[in-house]
């Protein structure tokens, strides 16, 4: 079956420009996350979604980051205002559910480039 | 924040040999897990170890889970050149959130 699903693969903005992210998990996934990596470095949380409860933002770096779930499915990362610090690969992650008492694995995407210049 | 520290940070060795990668965190635990990444791709999830379980292997890979100490390990015996990757270890902090460390980097050689 498809997996998750991230777009654009990269992309260049100037600085002081918006950006939109899109993934699409995996079918009836509950749960989707949000990370960021930087070159060479490892995931940074940013946001998850759970169902309909309201997301863990406690990764968001500036108020800058936003994220929203539409109908349980596709999540859009929008960054506002972009800075050159922002460049980094933005990975998308789904599971079944999340929490560490169901053991569900995440599943991700390949990311999304983001270079600010 | 981290969770999990990987160490060591970047490993090279010879086909065939074993490889292992170490991992510490800090709060307790019901479930660790182990993710390989190769280079421009996303995460792929490798092994679960739950906290009441001392030891798990899945093929080629060996995981040892020592709650006392707060560590676990992963061993990959008669590495390949298909198994260069980074690799991670990750875990549940206060919440729902994975939280991932900041990898070991394997390259094998052939």
């Amino acid at each position: 079956g498809a997996g998750v699903s991230q777009s654009p693969s990269n992309k260049v903005t100037e600085k002081g420009k918006d950006v939109e992210l899109r993934c699409d998990p995996i079918s009836g996934h509950t749960a989707l996350y949000w990370y960021r990596q930087s070159l060479g470095q490892g995931l940074e949380f940013l946001i998850y979604f759970q169902g309909n409860s309201a997301p863990d933002k406690s990764g968001l770096p500036s108020d800058r980051f936003s994220a929203e779930r539409t109908g349980g499915s596709v999540s859009t990362l929008t960054i506002q205002r972009t800075q050159q610090e922002d460049s980094a690969v933005y990975l998308c992650a789904s599971s079944l559910v999340a929490g560490e008492d169901y053991n569900s694995p995440l599943h991700f995407g390949n990311g999304t480039r983001l270079t600010v210049t | 924040s981290q969770q999990g520290e990987e160490d060591p940070q970047a490993l090279s060795i010879q086909e065939g040999e074993n490889a292992t990668m170490n991992c510490s965190y800090k709060t307790s635990i019901n479930n660790l897990q182990w993710y390989r990444q190769n280079s421009g791709r996303g995460l792929v999830h490798l092994i679960l170890i739950r906290s009441n379980e001392r030891e798990k292997h899945s093929g080629r890979l060996r995981v040892t889970l020592d709650t006392s100490k707060k560590s676990s390990s992963l061993l990959i015996t008669a590495s390949r050149a298909a198994d260069t990757a980074s690799y991670f270890c990750a875990s549940y902090q206060a919440g729902t959130a994975l939280i991932f460390g900041k990898g070991t980097t394997l390259s094998v050689s052939s």
